[in-house]
């Protein structure tokens, strides 16, 4: 298995409160991604990184922030968490291989409850 | 807006049959696609990549077609066993190299 983790792997806090989800890769991939996985719906990319300190949104970005400070960490920031972000959350990572582009791993997600 | 289909109702096969998914997409046209396995609780895991020139791709009892006219992409699992079962996801690429998924299909092996 590719080294991912992702921490904490459940949480549940209050409308209103700021979250922080880690993911951390030991791969030395450059690309990262934060999914969100709702039922129903395909995985919908959040935030981005293709490099320390570049990030670029995805589809669902609105109510989340990211930072990358280092290769190995990937922060998703909820500023102020809200019932709609409930959610499985997933990081990923990939690398341009040439065989096989931008295939993804995924670490084992994150399931976040907003009450 | 790009979108991707699959059939959102589980699949139950036969042991030892073959398994069709079908993943059909609008409004874009992928360079390549990949498809995932997912198993509950966990993260998607890679299992095959088709580029658009490319007609047809296998890996050992797993075969993917890419057919660009019609705008979809075939998974089939030949001698199915009860341990392919798991949620089956569809990814084509877009043209910023991020992948649009699919909501995936639920597949049953019945022994």
């Amino acid at each position: 298995d590719a080294g991912i983790t992702q921490s904490p792997r459940h949480k549940v806090t209050e409308t209103g409160t700021p979250v922080t989800l880690r993911c951390h890769q030991t791969e030395n991939h450059r690309y990262m991604y934060w999914y969100r996985q709702d039922p129903g719906h395909g995985l919908r990319l959040i935030h981005y990184s293709y490099g320390v300190k570049d990030t670029d949104k995805g589809e669902v970005s609105d109510g989340y922030s990211v930072s990358r400070s280092k290769t190995e960490d990937f922060l998703l920031t909820l500023e102020s968490a809200t019932s709609s972000q409930t959610s499985v959350y997933f990081c990923a990572i990939s690398e341009w291989t040439g065989k096989n582009s931008y295939e993804q791993y995924f670490g084992p997600g994150t399931r976040l409850t907003v009450t | 807006s790009q979108k991707i289909e699959q059939n959102s109702e589980a699949l139950n096969i036969q042991e030892g049959k073959t398994a069709t998914l079908t993943c059909n997409y609008t409004n874009y046209s992928p360079a390549y696609l990949q498809w995932y396995r997912q198993d509950p609780g966990r993260g998607p895991v890679f299992l095959l990549l088709i580029r658009e020139n490319e007609k047809e791709k296998r890996k050992e009892r797993l075969k993917v077609t890419f057919d660009t006219t019609l705008k979809q992409s075939l998974f089939h699992i030949t001698a199915s066993q009860p341990a392919d079962s798991a949620t089956y996801l569809c990814a084509p690429m877009d043209s910023n190299y991020q992948l649009i998924w699919g909501a995936g299909t639920k597949l049953i092996i019945k022994p």
